[in-house]
């Protein structure tokens, strides 16, 4: 059974402070992962993807990969309340039949204090 | 300009009824999906339909059927409604079934039975 596993918060950080979230994986032949946004009420949508090992940014938002340690997270820098959200972390297979799918974590209920 | 467009967005009926969510995508993608998402927000595949073909069935009671007429459309339906299906049911497509590609959602239909 493939895992996607997220601390569930919720995460509360001030105004300004950088937010972290975190996800770990089980299956190590994963090979694309992905961070969604999801507003209460809302569809997820796509914040940042990443498939190789290191960091990725985008504008307030880096994603780092540690395929080793079976590690994926999201910072958030200068956080605003409009972060206030669950971030959703999704993992899809390298190859087999898993790879049509994404495996989505929990999600982690972020909330930014004005 | 809706990518993934999904009827109804809300849907109350009794247990036991047959119901049935429409989903239609304008991106030109091969593969949709149904995701459903339970109360406590985890965010689970359902089935994946590739060029109209069933590509993945997940452990998902037999009254659920989806139906694919053609690429863009993917519909689901519930037979004998029971209460543990009330949910929100995301649509979704992607490019291609397989690699990287970006899973995009509609907006979702939150399904209450009572």
């Amino acid at each position: 059974q493939k895992e996607v596993e997220q601390n569930s918060g919720p995460l509360s950080v001030p105004e300004g402070a950088i937010a972290s979230l975190n996800c770990t994986y089980s299956d190590r032949g994963s090979q694309s992962f992905f961070w969604y946004r999801q507003y209460s009420g809302k569809s997820p949508e796509l914040i940042m993807s990443i498939y190789s090992n290191g960091d990725k940014e985008d504008g307030r938002f880096t994603a780092q990969l540690n395929k080793a340690s079976q590690y994926v997270s999201l910072l958030i820098r200068d956080s605003q309340p409009s972060d206030s959200a669950t971030y959703l972390c999704a993992v899809r297979p390298g190859s087999g039949a898993g790879s049509y799918q994404l495996t989505f974590g929990k999600g982690t209920k972020l909330s930014v204090i004005p | 300009d809706t990518a993934v467009s999904q009827t109804p967005k809300y849907l109350v009926t009794q247990m036991g009824n047959d119901k049935s969510i429409k989903c239609e995508q304008n991106l030109g993608h091969d593969t949709m999906y149904w995701y459903k998402q339970d109360s406590k927000k985890f965010l689970k595949i359902m089935f994946s339909y590739n060029n109209k073909e069933l590509i993945i069935n997940e452990t998902v009671p037999n009254r659920f059927s989806p139906k694919s007429p053609d690429k863009a459309h993917l519909n689901l339906h519930i037979n004998s409604l029971e209460l543990g299906d009330s949910a929100v049911y995301f649509c979704a497509s992607s490019l291609q079934a397989n690699s990287g590609n970006t899973i995009y959602f509609g907006e979702g239909s939150w399904l209450t039975v009572v």
